[in-house]
């Protein structure tokens, strides 16, 4: 089965220095990998996603995720952390196939991971 | 504005009120689906919607039912809510994977807020 794990619950990181947040994957065939990230009281907003092709991955707020097929990882990062980034994180990968055999559009995620960034 | 907007944001309630959390989204996208988030558990899937009239079981469907009438409206209805249902919901869309070269990323409403006493 599909799955996704986030190993943090956590992470701190000081205004300024890079950040990195984990997530390793488990898939049969090749993965779709998400980033999804969630501001207090609000929904969850897409901000990148592997498909297939280059294994750096640019999405929003300049944030991007390296796709890494031996160590099955997919590591969001970004350079220099704003304390405005500060929310939930989440991986996701979509299931590999529906029930009636074809393509599905369901996505599932990881546990989450808490990006604290101090001023 | 694209979007899927979630109806009430919050809600408290008792065991076996009958409730429906609307779910409406303008972007005409064929999939529909409903999460719950709790903590430490990350988000599971309740039910999902691949069209109109078409619905099916997520992971975690007890206690849940759900109807696809019309193509932007889906609804999620707790016949007889029980404390364990107390959680955050949220809906998503998106265009079925395959179709229109979408790789079927999910959006999703502002989440409602649900407790049942």
């Amino acid at each position: 089965a599909q799955s996704v794990a986030q190993p943090e619950d956590q992470v701190n990181v000081a205004e300024g220095n890079p950040l990195t947040v984990k997530c390793t994957y488990s898939v049969s065939g090749n993965p779709y990998l998400f980033w999804y990230v969630q501001y207090p009281n609000r929904g969850l907003q897409f901000l990148l996603k592997y498909i297939t092709g280059d294994n750096l991955v640019k999405g929003s707020y300049g944030f991007e995720a390296e796709f890494n097929k031996s160590q099955t990882s997919f590591h969001l990062k970004k350079p220099s952390a704003l304390v405005s980034d500060s929310a939930l994180y989440f991986c996701a990968v979509r299931d590999a196939v529906g029930i009636y055999g074809g393509a599905t559009n369901k996505l599932i995620f990881g546990t989450g991971t808490l990006l604290a960034v101090q001023p | 504005e694209a979007q899927v907007t979630q109806n009430p944001r919050y809600l408290i309630t008792v065991t076996g009120k009958k409730l429906t959390v609307t779910c409406s989204q303008n972007m005409n996208h064929e999939y529909m689906s409903w999460y719950r988030q709790d903590p430490g558990l990350g988000l599971r899937q309740i039910y999902y919607s691949m069209n109109v009239e078409v619905t099916d079981k997520g992971d975690v469907p007890e206690g849940y039912k759900v109807s696809r009438k019309e193509k932007r409206n889906f609804p999620l209805i707790l016949e007889s809510p029980s404390p364990n249902q107390t959680s955050l919901y949220f809906c998503a869309s998106s265009y079925l994977s395959g179709g229109t070269g979408s790789t079927g990323e999910l959006f999703f409403g502002e989440g409602s807020r649900l407790t049942v006493l």
